[in-house]
């Protein structure tokens, strides 16, 4: 296992459309998190998942913003109807049940 | 959470040894401390974790004194790879949170 995948590395697309990322977490891994980061910034929790539970959502993520993890393997974050400020890095982590995450590289999308 | 607060930034030379302090003063009794690093375009790296004393492992060492109000994250001989941005975190729950990091600048 190589780690935690994201796909795409980046992502251009036109205000109002749909957007939809995935996250290949490491495959021991029960545990799978998103994160959102903008320039010069810590990252932001968004939600995390145990296996198939979505066990936290951050106030941050509006009705726009959805996360599955089915099966408790990949997980997926669409953001629907996008807004400029939706731009940034979003970051996918897995863990077990410690504190010790491994990120993803994350996914860069820009919103024009 | 307990809060943290760390230097927003810090320069050092190659070579040096590089230490970043971290306080945190209402740390609860079951509060670890856990330091990442992140370049620039990648997610941050788990690098060390602590309770109290002193933890090694091959990238660093942390030390944390008796009252655990503070932690102070050692870098040992820096290199100009080392420029990055560090955070320190506290907690125990199922999620970290992430401060602004203290970002470190290696110069030659």
């Amino acid at each position: 296992d190589t780690g935690v995948s994201q796909d795409p590395r980046h992502k251009i697309t036109k205000r109002g459309q749909n957007v939809t990322f995935r996250c290949d977490p490491i495959s021991e891994h029960n545990r799978l998190y998103w994160y959102r980061q903008t320039l010069g910034q810590g990252p932001e929790f968004l939600t995390y998942f145990q296996n198939e539970a979505q066990l936290e959502k951050s106030r941050l993520l509006s009705d726009r913003f959805s996360a599955e993890r089915p099966k408790g393997s990949f997980s997926t974050l669409e953001i629907q109807r996008t807004e400029q400020g939706d731009s940034a890095m979003y970051l996918c982590a897995s863990s077990l049940e410690d504190r010790r995450y491994t990120f993803g590289s994350g996914t860069r999308l820009t919103v024009v | 959470l307990a809060k943290t607060t760390q230097p927003i930034s810090m320069d050092s030379y190659e070579g040096q040894e590089v230490n970043i302090t971290c306080s945190h003063n209402n740390i609860a009794t079951n509060d670890y401390i856990t330091w990442y690093q992140q370049f620039p375009s990648q997610g941050p790296r788990f690098i060390i974790q602590g309770y109290k004393t002193k933890v090694t492992n091959e990238v660093a060492s942390l030390f944390i004194p008796a009252d655990r109000k503070s932690s102070t994250l050692s870098l040992p001989r820096v290199s100009l790879s080392d420029t990055a941005v560090y955070y320190c975190l506290v907690g125990e729950d199922d999620k970290i949170i992430f401060g602004k990091g203290t970002r470190l600048h290696i110069l030659p």
